[in-house]
């Protein structure tokens, strides 16, 4: 069965420091993967999503992904965080299982971002 | 602007209640889905539709109900079966299940939370 693992449910950096949100997978084919960010009180947003074409993945924000096979990891990274980048993030895996795409999503990684 | 719009923020449930969310889309999209969010958690997946007049439950049906009328409105009935409705609950669409298969990507509403008087 799919599942996806986020490793760290708080994560604290400085700002202007990097920022490194931990996505594992497991998936019995080729997977689907996505980072959705959620602000406070708010709705989830598309950060970026792979789908094969390409194992570096960039998104929005500064925000880019690695997928790596061997690993079953799709981590997120940002060079430098900023303030406006504290918000809670979502790894998720696309499933297509009776005749639907599911999305299963990890618990979530909360990331603050200190002065 | 097309998006998803969910009505209303907040919502207050009496005990023996029940009470529906509005979720709207003008995306054109074939197919919604209802997610339920707990602190600390994954969203959930309640129910989904793939096309008007169709439904099917997720993980965690029991105490919802939903209904799927037209194409743009998906709304979520939160029964009094429903023990602990306590949660922010999250609509969301895609453009068309049939189409694209594995990899489509869901658009989400802004969210309603749900709170028990």
């Amino acid at each position: 069965a799919q599942s996806v693992t986020q490793l760290g449910s708080h994560v604290s950096v400085s700002e202007g420091a990097l920022v490194l949100l931990r996505c594992n997978y497991s998936s019995s084919v080729p997977p689907y993967l996505f980072w959705y960010v959620q602000y406070p009180n708010q709705g989830l947003q598309l950060l970026l999503k792979y789908t094969s074409a390409a194992t570096l993945v960039k998104g929005i924000n500064g925000f880019e992904a690695e997928f790596k096979k061997s690993e079953t990891s799709f981590h997120l990274t940002k060079p430098s965080a900023h303030m406006s980048d504290a918000a809670e993030y979502f790894c998720a895996v696309s499933v297509f299982s009776g005749g639907y795409n599911k999305l299963i999503f990890g618990a979530g990684t909360r990331l603050a971002v200190h002065p | 602007d097309g998006g998803i719009t969910q009505s209303p923020k907040y919502l207050f449930r009496k005990e023996g209640q029940n009470v529906t969310l509005s979720c709207e889309q003008n995306l054109n999209h074939d197919a919604m889905y209802w997610y339920r969010q707990d602190p600390g958690q994954g969203l959930r997946l309640i129910y989904y539709s793939q096309i008007v007049n169709d439904f099917q439950k997720g993980d965690i049906a029991e105490g919802y109900s939903v209904s799927r009328e037209k194409k743009e409105s998906f709304p979520l009935t939160v029964t009094s079966a429903q023990k602990n409705p306590t949660a922010f609950y999250l609509c969301a669409s895609s453009i068309d299940f049939r189409g694209q298969g594995p990899g489509e990507t869901q658009y989400f509403g802004p969210g309603t939370r749900l709170l028990v008087l």
